[in-house]
């Protein structure tokens, strides 16, 4: 299985981009789908896309398409989401989400990072 | 997208109590329908995948059915530590989308 630590709390003003990463270890990073998850206050949680093990493939959400990339360094064990022209409406936690390559499609993640707050405001 | 709604909102329960908590999607998704549990402050965690399969170390009380547009999750018999939210996730199509939750408190 695989644990995922993502980075700390990030404070950005209306307009710029932030850079959240996921470290993994415990198992073969190459093995696992990461997805992104965000959850804003008081809110459900919110799909925001997938980038394939090797890293080549990243499926986004529509809403998110245009402002979201999704990275992955395999020399490090990293996933990386950039969000950029942030408004104070993505003030929200961000997780990352593992699921394993070797699950059937439609697999949902089940390893889960710690969660990310990103606060944007001026 | 596809559009799942969860009911009810909110749900005042006993411990022992059985509870269950409805989703339906917007268009048949088949089985590809997920429940996870949600405390304050935690990230959700994975109880049933697949509709009806429960996740490795879940325990039994929580029970998952329903094909198509029509699920439940059901708990046979409310512990302590069930009480938190609760969501359903589409994972037929992307984007992949999640319930509005269902908020399981203590009577």
């Amino acid at each position: 299985q695989v644990q995922l630590v993502q980075s700390g709390a990030e404070v950005k003003k209306p307009g710029a981009s932030v850079k959240v990463s996921c470290k993994a270890s415990g198992d073969t990073f190459t093995n696992y789908y990461i997805h992104w998850v965000r959850q804003a206050p008081g809110q459900g949680p919110e799909w925001m896309g997938i980038i394939n093990p090797g890293g080549y493939r990243m499926t986004y959400a529509p809403k998110f398409q245009g402002r979201v990339t999704m990275t992955r360094d395999t020399s490090t064990s990293t996933v990386y989401l950039q969000l950029s022209s942030l408004r104070s409406e993505d003030t929200a936690v961000y997780y990352c989400a593992g699921v394993s390559s070797a699950a059937a499609a439609g697999t949902p993640p089940d390893y889960w990072g710690q969660g990310t707050l990103v606060t944007v405001s001026s | 997208d596809i559009q799942v709604t969860q009911s009810p909102s909110s749900l005042s329960a006993s411990v022992g109590d059985r509870v269950t908590f409805s989703c339906r999607a917007s268009q048949s998704i088949s089985t590809y329908l997920n429940w996870y549990q949600q405390k304050p402050g935690k990230a959700p965690k994975l109880l049933i995948y697949a509709a009806s399969s429960l996740q490795s170390g879940v325990p039994s009380r929580f029970s998952g059915s329903g094909s198509g547009t029509d699920f439940t999750l059901t708990i046979s018999s409310l512990q302590p530590e069930d009480f938190a939210t609760y969501y359903c996730q589409q994972s037929y199509s992307t984007p992949i989308t999640f319930g509005q939750g269902t908020r399981l408190e203590i009577k």
